[in-house]
């Protein structure tokens, strides 16, 4: 099935770190979603953002919109261990189906 | 509140049996979707539904998968007869606004075909 282009594939980092990891489409999208999947468990909704420039927090989690709409990005600052999982977006496009991005896979060291 | 639930959470099965997922919704959601995640493949919709009428299921793999939902709160998806490459875990997720926005995931279903 169709994917969104996430990147980096894979980061490991030192406990207190700033995180950034991006996503890219081809097509333009109306929303974009970002999900953190634990082990063994289901993606959970982190931010949801649904206008293009906007940019929303939750704690130390920041997202944005793209202008050009086909980009979405995702910082986490000063990383904890309890941040590590796999983080995927999602986008939302003209046929209304949820795509979803190749994930992140975050380590974050002690 | 209650999530999605969903059963069994692991089921290893031989070749060629019958396996049935199934999931509860959110009480109160009125669509419903079925993913499965691999490594190769990552999350794909394989179906959902939308006030329990299949509205997609041009992810569905092939005629061996099928997909009901009877009433609102209880979906199944059966692979019949099972093959070792749909080993993957199955997600069912809900949604109560009709579209995309918000999409709550259960915990997923483990599934090994040996």
């Amino acid at each position: 099935g169709q994917q969104l282009n996430q990147s980096p594939q894979s980061m490991f980092i030192q406990e207190g770190e700033d995180v950034s990891m991006n996503c890219t489409s081809s097509s333009i999208f109306n929303t974009w979603l970002w999900y953190k999947q634990d082990p063994g468990e289901g993606p959970v909704l982190l931010i949801a953002l649904y206008k293009a420039g906007e940019l929303t927090s939750n704690g130390r989690l920041t997202a944005q919109f793209g202008i050009t709409r086909k980009d979405s990005f995702l910082n986490i600052s000063a990383s904890i261990p309890s941040d590590v999982g796999i983080y995927f977006c999602a986008g939302r496009g003209a046929t209304n189906k949820l795509i979803f991005g190749t994930g992140t896979l975050l380590a974050v060291q002690p | 509140d209650a999530g999605v639930i969903q059963s069994p959470r692991h089921e290893v099965t031989e070749m060629g049996q019958e396996v049935t997922l199934r999931c509860k919704p959110i009480s109160g959601h009125n669509s419903l979707f079925w993913y499965r995640q691999t490594m190769m493949r990552g999350l794909e919709l394989l179906i959902y539904f939308n006030n329990n009428v299949p509205i997609d299921d041009s992810g569905m793999p092939e005629d061996r998968f099928s997909a009901k939902m009877p009433n609102a709160s209880f979906s199944t998806l059966k692979i019949q007869p099972s093959e070792p490459r749909d080993s993957a875990v199955y997600f069912c997720a809900s949604s109560s606004s009709g579209g995309w926005d918000t999409i709550y995931f259960g915990e997923g279903s483990w599934l090994t075909v040996v």
